[in-house]
């Protein structure tokens, strides 16, 4: 397995414009996870999905950013319009189920510039 | 709710001396701690988990309850060290959810 696949992995748009950052998570697990990476506030938690499902989005920051999983093997973080602000770097994980300590399996990334 | 702190955002040291990552934390349930480490143009990846009570790449971290500390240690630090660090707690009951604190960036010089 190639691992947790985001595309792309550079994004640059302009203000206004709409983005969309993909992410195919590793086959068989049940858990996909979109964070936002920046220097100020670390990794923070966007939303994630359990069984396409979501669970949790409370760390969605506003109304722009939707994301979705259509299935199992794909899922997509759209920020519409996008902002100066929302430039980071966005990380897609995976993980398989079952309680207790699991290994979070995360992709390359994908760095938004919003200009 | 679950808390992760880093207090040092950056740390500098020189190869050969020893390195400690600081790392606290604030949850009412049983701790699941991580160290996820991120090297330069790779992607985040595990580095050690405290019910593995391991040492990789020469690193330990020991559970403090008292002290709801999850510190990383080496004795001696190597070049190839340097990288961003960050500590996680598992949130259970919450499906497999990581919070992670703001990172610590390691900065080995030779």
């Amino acid at each position: 397995d190639a691992g947790v696949i985001q595309s792309p992995r550079h994004e640059v748009t302009e203000m206004g414009q709409e983005v969309t950052l993909r992410c195919k998570p590793i086959s068989g697990h049940d858990y996909l996870f979109w964070y936002r990476q920046t220097m100020m506030r670390g990794l923070e938690l966007l939303i994630y999905f359990n069984n396409n499902v979501p669970i949790d989005d409370s760390g969605m920051p506003e109304d722009r950013f939707s994301a979705k999983m259509p299935n199992a093997s794909f899922s997509t973080l759209k920020i519409q319009p996008s902002e100066p602000r929302d430039s980071a770097v966005y990380f897609c994980a995976s993980s398989p189920a079952g309680a207790g300590s699991t290994e979070a399996f995360f992709g390359q990334g994908t760095r938004l510039t919003v200009v | 709710a679950q808390r992760v702190t880093q207090p040092e955002k950056l740390l500098s040291v020189f190869k050969g001396a020893p390195v400690e990552l600081k790392c606290n934390y604030s949850y009412s349930g049983s701790p699941e701690l991580f160290w996820y480490v991120q090297y330069s143009r790779q992607r985040l990846q595990l580095l050690l988990r405290h019910i593995s009570r391991e040492s990789i790449k020469g690193f330990t971290a020991d559970l403090n309850k008292g002290e709801t500390s999850f510190h990383l240690k080496k004795p001696f630090a190597q070049e190839e060290d340097s990288a961003m660090y960050y500590c996680a707690l598992l949130v259970l009951n919450a499906g497999n959810m990581l919070t992670f604190g703001g990172g610590t960036r390691l900065m080995v010089k030779p």
